[in-house]
This record gives structure tokens, C-alpha cells and sequence, in this order.
């Protein structure tokens, strides 16, 4: 299985741009990159995802390098409530089920 | 409706004791999935049902029990844990197909004493 290499812990400042690295250097050409958040205790949240072109939504953006070794998620004007652990994950065939394949997260703290 | 319910919120149990847990969802999906977290972690694949039918188990111990009884519903039945089986207890579901997104549920923060 693909597996993802993140920064522990990051800051960004409120109102500003917060760009979360992500390597993936094994992924396999038909494995997703997907990104999903966790605010402390809750349950994670799905944010976006992607296979080889970049990705926008209303909450992200998402980078995908040409190789497809790495990525980055942006959240184009970071706030207070966008605290969370942040995952990097591959999803990945097993049998005829898709498992998620989590990295260890990315703790963002958005100080004022 | 778009949301995955978990019951309880809070659940205290001691080693001797039965319990479950439940997981509700409306969103007509079809993948249903349970996870373990640990405290400054990554969510735990335990199992996985697709289609009412456990296709995944994740070589989890037999005092953890999974039955999914229609497609709305997946529970998990706790019999003779250890204090090490404390954690938060998610679920998701997914729509199934080639779709990989899984939604999540609040979770069931479990303390065993």
C-alpha cells in the first residue's frame, strides 16, 4: 500500500493562506489522493480529492505534482475554525473494497 | 439527509460487560465501515460491509462483533474489552461503486474500566 509522509505540526496566520505538503512517492497510478480534517474529537471531515489534475472546491484547493509523488492543500484564507489535524491519505484497492490509507496528520493551528 | 449518526456519544463500561454501538445512516450508501481511534492517531480500519455482507475484517479480535441488519444500519457489539480498547469508535459509510469518499460520523468516545 501507498503510504504518506506529512509535517507533524504547522501555523498559519488567520486570513492567510495555508499550504499542507503531502509526499506520496509509492502511489500507484489508479490510487486517489484524498485529503479529510479533524477538529478535536470529531469525526473526520472529508474535504477533497484527486487523481493526476488539481482539484478546486469551495473549501480547497488541491495541488498534484506531474509525477504524482506529492501534493499540497490549500486553504486559500485560513480562519480560527480551520484548527484541526489535517490527512493525507491514499485510498487504495482491497479485493473489490476501497480502503483508506491514513498518513499520521498535520496539526495546523490558525493564531490570530 | 447527508449525515451519519452514532449511538451512544459517551459509553463506560466495565470488562464483564455487553454493549453496543450503533451507526445510522439515510444516504442510501452501501459501504458501511468502522474504525478505532487512539488518542493523537489515525483512524483504525476494523471492518467493512458492502452490500450488507462483511467483506473486510482487519484481523480485529473476537470481542469486537460487527452486524449491519439492513442497509441504514451497522452495529458493533462489545463483549469482555480491556481498558486498552478505550478510544473513539468511528463510523462511515460510502456510496459504494468506485466511489472512494467515506463520510463520517461524530464517533462513540469508549472508556473501559
Amino acid at each position: 500500500d501507498a503510504k504518506t509522509t506529512q509535517p507533524p505540526s504547522m501555523d498559519c496566520a488567520e486570513g492567510r493562506a495555508a499550504n499542507l505538503p503531502c509526499n506520496h512517492s509509492t502511489i500507484s497510478g489508479n490510487e486517489y489522493v484524498y485529503w479529510y480534517r479533524q477538529i478535536h474529537s470529531q469525526g473526520p471531515q472529508y474535504i477533497i480529492h484527486g487523481l493526476k489534475n488539481n482539484e478546486t472546491n469551495e473549501m480547497a484547493s488541491l495541488i498534484i505534482t506531474e509525477d504524482r509523488k506529492s501534493s499540497t492543500l490549500i486553504l486559500p484564507h485560513a480562519t480560527l475554525r480551520d484548527t484541526a489535524v489535517y490527512y493525507c491519505i491514499v485510498s487504495s484497492y482491497a479485493g473489490n473494497n476501497r480502503k483508506l490509507i491514513w498518513g499520521l496528520g498535520t496539526s495546523l493551528a490558525v493564531n490570530p | 439527509d447527508t449525515e451519519v449518526t452514532q449511538t451512544p456519544k459517551h459509553l463506560v463500561m466495565g470488562m464483564t460487560n455487553k454493549k453496543s454501538l450503533k451507526c445510522e445512516q439515510h444516504m442510501g450508501h452501501r459501504a458501511m465501515y468502522w474504525y478505532k481511534q487512539k488518542a493523537k492517531k489515525p483512524p483504525e480500519l476494523m471492518f467493512v460491509y458492502s452490500y450488507e455482507k462483511l467483506s473486510i475484517n482487519e484481523s480485529v479480535p473476537s470481542r469486537f462483533s460487527p452486524e449491519c441488519p439492513n442497509s441504514s444500519l451497522l452495529n458493533l457489539h462489545l463483549h469482555a474489552l480491556q481498558p486498552e480498547d478505550s478510544a473513539l469508535y468511528l463510523c462511515a459509510t460510502r456510496l459504494a461503486g468506485g466511489v472512494d469518499t467515506q463520510y463520517f460520523g461524530p464517533g462513540t468516545r469508549l472508556t473501559v474500566l
